[in-house]
């Protein structure tokens, strides 16, 4: 079946430093893809999304790319503030049988330091 | 616009208790998703609706858990018996056609079995 898998945080990172979180899935068919970011105590934010392969998705700062040969969708950030602190998600949404349901992944912890 | 709400944000309940969890999606959100997140993890599917009926509840644990949408709107997730191991996070989500499927998540409401 369908699956995201993420690397394991936490992360902690100086301010102004490169961020990257990897997240690899495994899909029957064409998912679209996600990043979700849950700040403490909020709820989970679209942070960006990619439809179709080589698609670049971007939002404050942060990118991904949709990359079907290696099946990835790794998280970027050129430079880190202290209020990227937060858990990020990887999901895919399955699209095969008609019910767009996300597959999370486990969530990967950053933390920011000033 | 409004978004996605969730009642109640926190619920404490004994072991063996019945609760129900309610979710207003958006406005003309035809589709509507719940998931649990459990500590530490990511969200995982539980059930989703297609205007009133439940089109996907492949991902309801047991049949202690129930959900309807009775007007194609809000819904209620019912748990029956409730065991210390359905304490997580349970989230409503919404989308339609019109946002691409992209799901809106709600504040999540934190059920907790003592």
């Amino acid at each position: 079946g369908n699956s995201v898998t993420q690397m394991e945080g936490p992360v902690t990172l100086s301010e102004e430093a490169f961020l990257t979180i990897n997240c690899t899935y495994t899909a029957t068919g064409y998912p679209s893809l996600f990043w979700y970011v849950q700040y403490p105590g909020e709820g989970l934010q679209l942070l960006l999304k990619a439809t179709k392969a080589d698609d670049k998705g971007s939002n404050k700062g942060f990118e991904a790319t949709y990359r079907k040969e290696t099946t990835s969708f790794h998280l970027e950030k050129g430079s880190v503030q202290v209020s990227d602190s937060a858990v990020y998600f990887c999901a895919l949404s399955d699209d095969i049988t008609g019910t767009y349901k996300y597959i999370f992944g486990t969530g990967t912890r950053l933390k920011v330091l000033a | 616009g409004a978004g996605v709400s969730q009642t109640p944000s926190n619920k404490v309940t004994e072991k063996g208790k019945y609760v129900e969890l309610r979710c207003d999606p958006i406005s003309g959100h035809t589709a509507l998703y719940w998931y649990r997140q459990s500590l530490g993890q990511g969200p995982e599917f539980l059930i989703y609706f297609q205007g009133t009926g439940a089109a996907d509840d492949s991902g309801l644990p047991n049949d202690r858990f129930f959900a309807v949408r009775p007007e194609g709107s809000v819904s209620t997730l019912k748990i029956q018996r409730t065991e210390r191991g359905d304490s997580a996070v349970y989230l409503c989500a919404s989308s339609s056609r019109g946002t691409g499927y992209e799901q809106y998540f709600g504040p999540g409401t934190r059920l907790t079995v003592t």
